[in-house]
C-alpha cells in the first residue's frame, strides 16, 4: 500500500518570504511518480508537476522548485518570495509506474496562507 | 473553454433523493476518474475507467455507482443519498501516453 504524509496541516507567511512544503512517502513500488496540485480558494485542483522515481534531479520552474530525494522518501516543494495569489492548499500524491495503476494516493493536504 | 467539465457545479439534495453528477473532457483521454474530497482527508478514489468497456472500483464504491456513456463522458450517480455523502466532488482524466491526471472543477454536494 501506498501512503502520503504532509504533516504541516496548515502553514502563513508573510509575503516576500520563502517557504517550504514537506511531503513524506511510503511506497513498495520501485518505481512510481510524485505528484503535486494546487487547489486555490476557487476550489479547482491544478497540476503543478510529476516526478519520476528514477529521476532524483531537482526541478526549478520560476519561483516554484522541488526537492525529491528518495534516500528520504521526501518530494519537497518550495515556493521562493512568495505572493499572496500562492495562497491555496497544495497536495502531494503518488502512483506506481505499472500497467493499469493508474490510482492517485493523496496527502492530507496542506493549506499555505501568504499574508500582505 | 475548459477540457474537463463537471455538472452541475454545486447541488443541494434531501436524503435519500438520487442525484447523478456529470463529467465531460475535450482532451481526447481514455481514462477517467471519479474522486471525493472531504476535509482532512484529501482526494480518495470512488470508481476509475479506462475504456468504455471498462468500469473498476475505487476505495469507496460504496453507495455510488458510475456510467461511461462514451469516451468523453462519465457519470457518477447516488443512489440514495445520504448526508455523509456531503463533499466536494472531481472528476479528472488521464491517458497511457500522459500519466498526468487532469482534474475537473468540481462539484459541491450537499445533502440534507
Amino acid at each position: 500500500a501506498q501512503k502520503v504524509t504532509q504533516a504541516q496541516t496548515e502553514i502563513s507567511v508573510v509575503e516576500k518570504e520563502d517557504v517550504t512544503l514537506d511531503c513524506v512517502y511510503e511506497t513498495r513500488d520501485t518505481t512510481y511518480y510524485l505528484f503535486w496540485y494546487k487547489q486555490p480558494p476557487s476550489g479547482e485542483l491544478v497540476f503543478l508537476i510529476r516526478r519520476n522515481s528514477f529521476d532524483e534531479q531537482n526541478e526549478i520552474s520560476g519561483r516554484y522548485s522541488w526537492n525529491f530525494q528518495k534516500s528520504t522518501s521526501s518530494f519537497n516543494f518550495t515556493i521562493t518570495a512568495s505572493q499572496v495569489v500562492d495562497s491555496a492548499v497544495y497536495f502531494c500524491a503518488i502512483r506506481p509506474v505499472i500497467q493499469g495503476a493508474q490510482k492517485l494516493v493523496f496527502g492530507q493536504g496542506t493549506r499555505l496562507t501568504i499574508n500582505p | 473553454d475548459a477540457d474537463v467539465t463537471q455538472t452541475p457545479r454545486n447541488r443541494i439534495t434531501k436524503t435519500g433523493k438520487r442525484i447523478m453528477l456529470e463529467c465531460s473532457q475535450t482532451k481526447g483521454h481514455d481514462r477517467m476518474y471519479w474522486y471525493r474530497q472531504d476535509p482532512g482527508l484529501g482526494l480518495r478514489l470512488i470508481y476509475y475507467s479506462f475504456d468504455v468497456k471498462d468500469i473498476n472500483k475505487g476505495e469507496i464504491s460504496d453507495g455510488y455507482s458510475v456510467s461511461r456513456q462514451a469516451q468523453a463522458k462519465f457519470s457518477l450517480s447516488l443512489e440514495s443519498a445520504i448526508p455523509n455523502q456531503t463533499a466536494l466532488y472531481f472528476c479528472a482524466t488521464s491517458d497511457e501516453r500522459v500519466e498526468t491526471q487532469y482534474f475537473g472543477p468540481g462539484t459541491r454536494l450537499l445533502v440534507l
